[in-house]
């Protein structure tokens, strides 16, 4: 069965501060991806990012990045320099890469960014 | 950009009443799956759907819920007597055919059930 773990319920930040949010994950497959999803406060889904098992460069995005470790099965999620406009939800979610799987997702992290 | 979309964005229906909740995929994609959040809870999977039947459903899938594509655009989801417990947001989401792809999801359809 797969798994996805957010330990972190909920974090709270000074703006410009940065922050890590941490996904560990379980899964029997040997490929997979992996993705993160932010949800702001009016609800919708928003994806950010999908990594594929077999890569595991780190990515950047602007103030977003990503270190995917397979060796300790975490997929981790770093914005630097936050915003206030950061504060969401963020979901890290996991499918197997076969057929029509579903996304499983962890239970997310609030991330409040405090002006 | 296309993007998934879902009506209504809010429906409020007494226990025991029908509901159809609406969603239109982005037009190439051919993968749809709905999932719900019971309010401050992780997303949770329900059903998924291709080629015009369902491929996967998760335990809460029950006889209650079911899903139909009534023409090339449309995808919903029906439950047909909803329960108290059935209040949640309920989003849609699709995607391309290759494996491992991008869901995309809709803005979801946040139902109450008194």
């Amino acid at each position: 069965a797969q798994k996805v773990t957010q330990a972190q319920t909920e974090i709270s930040v000074v703006e410009k501060e940065d922050v890590t949010l941490d996904c560990v994950y379980e899964t029997r497959d040997t490929t997979y991806y992996l993705f993160w999803y932010k949800q702001p406060p009016s609800g919708e889904l928003v994806f950010l990012i999908r990594r594929n098992s077999f890569d595991e460069q780190n990515e950047i995005s602007g103030r977003y990045s990503w270190n995917f470790q397979k060796s300790t099965s975490s997929f981790n999620f770093t914005i630097t320099a936050s915003q206030v406009v950061d504060s969401a939800v963020y979901f890290c979610a996991l499918t197997r890469n076969s057929g029509n799987t579903p996304l499983v997702f962890g239970k997310g992290t609030r991330l409040s960014v405090i002006a | 950009e296309p993007e998934v979309t879902q009506t209504p964005s809010h429906q409020v229906t007494q226990m025991g009443q029908e509901v159809i909740l609406r969603c239109v995929p982005i037009s190439n994609h051919l993968y749809f799956y709905w999932y719900r959040q019971i309010l401050g809870q992780k997303v949770e999977f329900l059903v998924s759907f291709y080629n015009n039947e369902i491929s996967e459903k998760s335990e809460i899938f029950d006889d209650q819920f079911s899903v139909e594509r009534p023409d090339g655009s449309n995808f919903t989801l029906k439950i047909r007597s909803t329960k108290l417990e059935d209040s949640a947001m309920y989003f849609c989401a699709s995607r391309q055919v290759i494996s491992g792809e991008t869901q995309y999801f809709g803005p979801g359809t946040r139902l109450l059930v008194l």
